[in-house]
């Protein structure tokens, strides 16, 4: 258990609706990433965020937008969804937002089926 | 963020030592080396990082070479568990972004 906890872990939905991913990072942790795994990619790399603020911006889409909230837990917003954006959604958290302190814990992912 | 390069795919023996290699030749100064895996579909775990000095901890040992462009993830007495894709990651700055590649899928077999 890394102490990144995803909900929800499963998600089935239909194209053009919404979504909010949520993210409760370990404790004391004040940095939160997210990234998109689909079946025939890597890991992407999508944002970054340290104690609230956005830290670093990856390939996110437009349609797709998070934010970190005073507790440090994070939601990723996705809309407009498309059967494309059927994939795994990790979080991870660490520390800082640089050096050793960006030893990153992941959750174990929200699988998002778009139908 | 420093590019990295990883052979797409190794086999190791059951018990004997990983040597998973790694190419960082655009490091700079203050980027760490990172390594995670992924077992299947689970979410990566963080193995191991260094800055300069080779690093131990209870699952693998970290060996960096000295002008810092390459640097080999030593699993030592691998497992059956320890099959999964290995990612090395160059990061770590101010507003990194912790990017991962492709990683190499390193397949024990008994």
């Amino acid at each position: 258990d890394s102490g990144v906890t995803q909900t929800p872990k499963h998600l089935i939905t239909a194209t053009g609706q919404r979504v909010t991913l949520r993210c409760s990072p370990r404790s004391g942790d004040l940095s939160v990433y997210w990234y998109q795994q689909s079946l025939d990619q890597g890991l992407q790399f999508l944002i970054q965020y340290y104690n609230g603020e956005e830290r670093a911006k990856g390939n996110i889409l437009e349609r797709f937008s998070a934010q970190q909230f005073p507790d440090l837990h994070s939601e990723l917003n996705l809309s407009s969804l498309e059967l494309g954006d059927s994939a795994l959604y990790f979080c991870a958290s660490s520390v800082g937002d640089r050096g050793r302190d960006v030893e990153a814990f992941f959750g174990q992912g929200t699988r998002l089926t778009v139908v | 963020d420093a590019k990295t390069t990883q052979p797409p795919s190794m086999d190791c023996a059951e018990g004997r030592a990983a040597n998973l290699p790694c190419n960082h030749s655009t490091i700079s100064g203050n980027e760490y080396v990172y390594w995670y895996r992924q077992i299947h579909s689970q979410g990566p775990q963080y193995i191991i990082h260094g800055l300069k000095n080779n690093e131990t901890n209870e699952m693998a040992s970290l060996i960096i070479t000295e002008d810092r462009k390459s640097s080999t993830l030593i699993l030592p007495h691998a497992t059956l568990r320890d099959t999964a894709v290995y990612y090395c990651i160059a990061g770590g700055e101010y507003g990194n972004k912790l990017v991962f590649g492709a990683g190499t899928i390193l397949r024990v077999k008994s």
